[in-house]
């Protein structure tokens, strides 16, 4: 039970460049989760969804776009990559129903992206 | 979604101390849940209370939750050096409502 994976680990892209994020849960969760990191923030949600199929934005979802691919996975697309979009990135998933668990978020262990 | 405010951002202690956090929010939620963050990994979560229940303990850890006062309170006992980390609240609106975090507290345990 791998729980959330998240690929890259590392990336450093020229400005203008494009790029996948790519995360997988193995949990059979319904809900999957985009946030970034800037060093010494929070977190802050660029992308959800709720259930396969659909998505929705979060707190900054400019220059992104987001992929249910199946229940499983869920990537992260920057089509032209910014200066500004440099930040560590973490996919994350629950089960988003109300279960014994409550609804506990897994967090990945994060994707760095450089971008100069 | 509503995120909750940490209170302190900082706070450094010697091993052994209590540590003490705060999370303040603004409506009304389902449940309220606390996370931790190590340097440079993701977010673990660490408990999660019930809008019903008023206190919860898991090891070292007791939470308190008051509804009244919308607010949370995260207490580690007898701390560790291994208990430095960033500690984020996230209080839930709704059961199944997506979670967003406020800045943490920046926990530092001295050995």
């Amino acid at each position: 039970n791998a729980g959330v994976t998240q690929t890259p680990k590392f990336q450093v892209l020229k400005t203008g460049q494009s790029m996948t994020l790519q995360c997988a849960q193995d949990m059979n969760h319904n809900s999957m989760y985009w946030y970034r990191q800037d060093p010494g923030m929070g977190l802050r949600l660029i992308y959800y969804s709720a259930s396969e199929g659909t998505t929705d934005k979060g707190e900054v979802p400019n220059g992104y776009n987001v992929s249910r691919l199946n229940k499983r996975e869920f990537s992260l697309r920057l089509e032209s990559a910014a200066p500004s979009q440099t930040s560590v990135y973490f996919c994350a998933s629950n089960s988003g129903t109300d279960g014994s668990s409550g609804n506990t978020i897994y967090f990945g262990e994060g994707s760095w992206l450089t971008v100069v | 979604s509503q995120q909750g405010e940490e209170d302190p951002q900082a706070l450094s202690i010697q091993e052994g101390e209590n540590a003490t956090m705060n999370c303040s929010y603004k409506t009304s939620i389902n449940n309220l849940q606390w996370y931790r963050q190590n340097s440079g990994r993701g977010l673990v979560h660490l408990i999660l209370i019930r809008s019903n229940e008023r206190e919860k303990h898991s090891g070292r850890l007791r939470v308190t939750l008051d509804t009244s006062k919308k607010s949370s309170s995260l207490l580690i006992t007898a701390s560790r050096a291994a208990d430095t980390a960033s500690y984020f609240c996230a209080p839930q609106e709704t059961s199944g409502s997506r979670l967003t975090f406020g800045e943490g507290t920046q926990l530092t345990v001295n050995p």
